[in-house]
């Protein structure tokens, strides 16, 4: 299983500004995903992305709101561009490994006020 | 597309008795399905899964046993304890193209001694 750790834990952010959480696997991964998961309810694929590819967006997520980086096989950013209280959520990146299933961070809670 | 709808929450139980959280699913093709489990203050788990028709997952004295005919993947424990109080997501996996995994809206679990 793949170990996977996010930055920040949580964070609390004004209306307008933008936060990038940072996550790392302790092992090469080709494919990462980033999740939502809104109060009380359940997670919402944002978005999947390769090492050396953009990111391939789900249906109303667009990457001038949520930029992706992915620049090697460990690591990923998410940022939240023009927060707004609706954006106060646990973000969560995963990894695939060979047996198909997929490993959690931690994720980062993100509350905007 | 692919959906995954889960019994309501909160469900609360005593220390022991029987469990079932209930989830069917709607998909094209044969999804793999999982049952993850998030604990308080804590990040999701894999907690089991199943690839194919007929094939039961278990784990922790959790089980679920996929269901084509009724597309049904429902959880269950014979005896539940109070560390098993958490919010379980049940989720699908299309096994065309990427492993994009489709969740639930997962079902709180209180077990009260």
């Amino acid at each position: 299983s793949a170990v996977i750790s996010q930055k920040p834990s949580r964070d609390i952010c004004q209306r307008g500004t933008s936060l990038t959480i940072q996550c790392q696997v302790d092992s090469q991964v080709t494919m990462m995903f980033w999740y939502r998961q809104q109060p009380g309810q359940s997670l919402t694929l944002i978005a999947t992305a390769n090492q050396g590819s953009e990111a391939t967006y789900e249906s109303g997520f667009v990457i001038d709101k949520f930029p992706i980086s992915r620049p090697n096989l460990t690591f990923s950013t998410l940022t939240v561009s023009n927060m707004s209280p609706e954006d106060s959520s646990i973000y969560l990146c995963s990894v695939e490994d060979s047996r198909d299933e997929q490993y959690f961070g931690p994720g980062t809670r993100l509350t905007v006020t | 597309g692919d959906s995954v709808t889960q019994m309501e929450g909160p469900v609360t139980l005593s220390e022991e008795a029987f469990l079932t959280i209930n989830c069917t699913y709607t998909a094209t093709g044969y999804p793999s399905l999982f049952w993850y489990v998030q604990y308080p203050g804590e990040g999701l788990q894999l907690l089991l899964k199943a690839t194919k028709a007929d094939d039961k997952g278990s784990n922790k004295g959790f089980e679920a046993t996929y269901r084509k005919e009724t597309t049904s993947f429902h959880l269950e424990k014979g005896s539940v304890q109070v560390s098993d109080s958490a919010v379980y997501f049940c989720a699908l996996s299309d096994q065309g193209g990427y492993q994009k995994v489709t969740f639930g809206t997962g079902t709180k679990l209180q077990v009260i001694p």
